[in-house]
């Protein structure tokens, strides 16, 4: 029983660049969700789903997009990285919005 | 004013002392509260969900307190290991978002 997982671990983009975020969970959650980290600033939520083939946008959404057409699976899309999206991703699930949330181990991601 | 806000701190204290948070909130329709403990360079691990009535998982202790808009977190006996940043996380009510506070450093001194 895996939990969450994230992949990739690190990853460093130029400016311009696009890449995708995985994250997966084997606990059979319906909600998933994607935040980052800055420091000072507490995690903030990039968008999240409450099912498969759902998503909604969070509190910081411009610039990223998601994608679940699996349960099991949570993408998180860079279209044209900028480095104000240098940050730690993480993802995480749940049973539903009032339980709380299981978190994967982040990605770090680096845009010069 | 931030949705969620608790005293960055720095909490040093020594081993088998009482210590507490505080976190408040700013939307009064909240629903759901929790707090979560963050090592450095690791992801927010849930230390307990907080109920209306207060709740207590061994030597912590959550209370909330819905007239003040606060929560808060009281760890007794304090280990060594319970050195991490805690972070309040409350559900606004507004649809499915949750909000974090940038968290409290405690640092327990042998």
């Amino acid at each position: 029983n895996a939990g969450v997982t994230q992949t990739p671990k690190f990853r460093v983009l130029k400016t311009g660049q696009s890449m995708t975020l995985l994250c997966a969970q084997d606990m059979n959650h319906e909600y998933m969700y994607w935040y980052r980290q800055d420091p000072g600033m507490g995690l903030r939520l990039i968008h999240y789903s409450v099912g498969e083939g759902t998503t909604a946008k969070g509190e910081v959404p411009d610039g990223y997009n998601v994608s679940r057409l699996k349960k099991q699976n949570f993408l998180l899309g860079l279209e044209s990285a900028a480095p104000s999206q240098t940050s730690v991703y993480f993802c995480a699930s749940s049973y539903s919005e009032r339980q709380g949330q299981f978190f994967g181990p982040g990605t770090r991601l680096t845009v010069l | 004013r931030k949705e969620v806000e608790q005293d960055p701190g720095p909490f040093n204290v020594p081993e088998g002392a009482t210590v507490a948070f505080n976190c408040t909130y700013s939307n009064s329709a909240s629903q759901s509260f929790f707090w979560y403990r963050q090592d450095c360079r690791k992801e927010p691990k849930l230390l307990m969900s907080v109920y209306s009535s207060g709740n207590e998982d061994g030597r912590f202790t959550a209370q909330l307190n819905r007239a003040s808009q606060y929560i808060s977190l009281l760890i007794r006996d304090s280990k060594l290991s319970d050195s991490a940043t805690y972070l309040c996380v409350v559900n606004m009510g507004t649809g499915n978002q949750f909000y974090f506070g940038t968290g409290t450093s405690l640092t327990v001194i042998p």
